[in-house]
C-alpha cells in the first residue's frame, strides 16, 4: 500500500513565525501537491511537483513556498504565518508519468494547523 | 476551466436507504472524474473514477456512479446506507490542460440515521 505521512497531525504556531509542513511519500511517486482544506470550499491546490526541484503554482500560491530536493519528500513552507493560514492541509502523491490525467492520487492524513 | 458543483453540502439518509450525492462537472474537454471519500480525522481515499471506458463505474463499498455526457454529471450512488459510509464526500475532475491536475468540488457531508 501505498503510504504519505506527514509530519504532524496538528500544529499551534504564532502569527510571523516561519512554518515548515514536511510530506514523505514511499511509493516512488512522480507527483506530489499541497491542499488546504476548508469547510465549503473543498480542496484548493497550493503547489504541486512533479519532479525533484520542479514545482508549479497552484490555485492559491500566495504566501506559500515549496521545496523538493529528494523525490520522496515535498516540504510546504509558510514564510511568516498569518492567521487566515489557519486550515486544515493535505499532502497527496500520484504515480504520475504515461498514468498522467487518470492518476490516483494518495493521501496523508493531513496537519491542522492553528495560527494565533 | 473545469469546475465541479455538488448539490447539497450535506445529505442524511437513513440505515438502509439508497445514498444518492449529486456531482456535475463543467469541462472543454471529455473529462476524467473521480469520486474521492474522507472519514473523521482521515485523509482522502479513492472510491473510484471514470477514464473514460464504462459509463457505469464500480467502486469500493458498494459504490458506483454513472457518467452522463448529457447531463454533465457523476452522481454516485450506493443502494442501502450503512452507518459505516458516514464521511465526507468529494468529487473531482482531471485538468488535462494543466499539468493533469486535479479540481475538487466543495464536498457532501453524509449522515448516516440509524
Amino acid at each position: 500500500d501505498v503510504k504519505v505521512t506527514q509530519s504532524s497531525r496538528y500544529l499551534v504556531k504564532r502569527t510571523g513565525e516561519k512554518v515548515f509542513l514536511e510530506c514523505v511519500q514511499d511509493m516512488d511517486h512522480e507527483n506530489m501537491f499541497w491542499y488546504r482544506q476548508d469547510p465549503g470550499l473543498g480542496l484548493r491546490l497550493i503547489y504541486f511537483s512533479y519532479d525533484v526541484k520542479m514545482k508549479e503554482k497552484g490555485d492559491i500560491p500566495e504566501g506559500y513556498s515549496v521545496s523538493r530536493e529528494k523525490k520522496e519528500r515535498f516540504s510546504l513552507i509558510l514564510e511568516s504565518a498569518s492567521t487566515n493560514q489557519t486550515s486544515m492541509y493535505l499532502c497527496a502523491s500520484s504515480l504520475g508519468g504515461l498514468a498522467g490525467a487518470t492518476d490516483t492520487q494518495y493521501f496523508g492524513p493531513g496537519t491542522r494547523l492553528t495560527v494565533l | 476551466a473545469q469546475s465541479v458543483t455538488q448539490l447539497g453540502s450535506h445529505v442524511s439518509v437513513s440505515e438502509g436507504a439508497l445514498v444518492l450525492l449529486r456531482c456535475n462537472y463543467s469541462s472543454s474537454v471529455p473529462p476524467y472524474l473521480f469520486w474521492y471519500v474522507q472519514y473523521p480525522n482521515q485523509g482522502l481515499q479513492l472510491l473510484l473514477k471514470y477514464t473514460s471506458a464504462a459509463t457505469l463505474v464500480k467502486g469500493i463499498n458498494g459504490f458506483e456512479a454513472e457518467f452522463k455526457k448529457s447531463e454533465t454529471s457523476f452522481h454516485l450512488t450506493k443502494p442501502s446506507a450503512h452507518m459505516s459510509d458516514a464521511a465526507e464526500y468529494f468529487c473531482a475532475v482531471s485538468d488535462k490542460t494543466s499539468y493533469d491536475k486535479v479540481i475538487f468540488g466543495p464536498g457532501t457531508s453524509l449522515s448516516v440515521i440509524p
